[in-house]
């Protein structure tokens, strides 16, 4: 089975902290993602990796930036944290062929105070 | 922008009862995938649907896709308290790539 892993359940960051979500798939799978999910808005993506050192902006990507330095990790990082970044962020993997589900992990509540 | 809108948005039954979900999108679409949530967990895959297929059944679940008034559904027949959860669809455009774009979701509560 594939694995998805978010290093933190539960997070709680100060207006201004730079913030680190990491995530980690057992899969080698090509295609990464970061979502996150707000009441009444769903799923949202904020930025995607088709490839190691390559990155794609989602639907909302302002104020966030990743890194994928390696295939099975991929970090997304809040430059400076803002109340309105509170949120559960959702990473999901894809692997091969592109007619396949999404994995996802069991996501990060971010709370920004 | 979110493609699919799914309805209702909360649904509550009784068990042994059958759960209709729908969704709708506006662009013409590769695959459409369903997926549950249970509360403050992540996402698990139920079913992907093609879009040269009408219908999919697995287990208790049957997916029907009509491409022509771009909606699908999601039937789940016997309902059971453990299937208490949001329920997602995703879709997969033509031109998005591997790219899946989420509705706002279905909470079912079944209840015992």
């Amino acid at each position: 089975d594939v694995k998805v892993t978010q290093s933190s359940r539960y997070l709680v960051k100060r207006t201004g902290e730079k913030v680190f979500l990491e995530c980690v798939q057992d899969m080698d799978h090509e295609n990464m993602f970061w979502y996150r999910q707000d009441p009444g808005l769903g799923l949202r993506l904020i930025y995607f990796s088709y490839d190691v050192k390559m990155k794609e902006k989602g639907d909302i990507p302002e104020g966030y930036s990743v890194s994928r330095e390696k295939k099975e990790r991929f970090s997304l990082i809040l430059e400076s944290a803002s109340t309105n970044q509170t949120s559960m962020y959702l990473c999901a993997s894809l692997g091969r062929p592109q007619n396949s589900p999404l994995h996802f992990g069991n996501g990060t509540r971010l709370t920004v105070t | 922008s979110q493609q699919g809108e799914e309805d209702p948005q909360a649904l509550s039954i009784q068990e042994g009862e059958n759960a209709t979900m729908n969704c709708s999108y506006k662009t013409s679409i590769n695959n459409l995938q369903w997926y549950r949530q249970n509360s403050g967990r992540g996402l698990v895959h139920l079913i992907l649907i093609r879009s040269n297929e009408r219908e999919k059944h697995s287990g208790r679940l049957r997916v029907t896709l009509d491409t022509s008034k771009k909606s699908s559904s999601l039937l789940i027949t016997a309902s059971r308290a453990a299937d208490t959860a949001s329920y997602f669809c995703a879709t997969v455009s033509e031109t998005s790539g591997s790219r899946l774009t989420f509705g706002e979701g279905t909470q079912l509560t079944v209840n015992p």
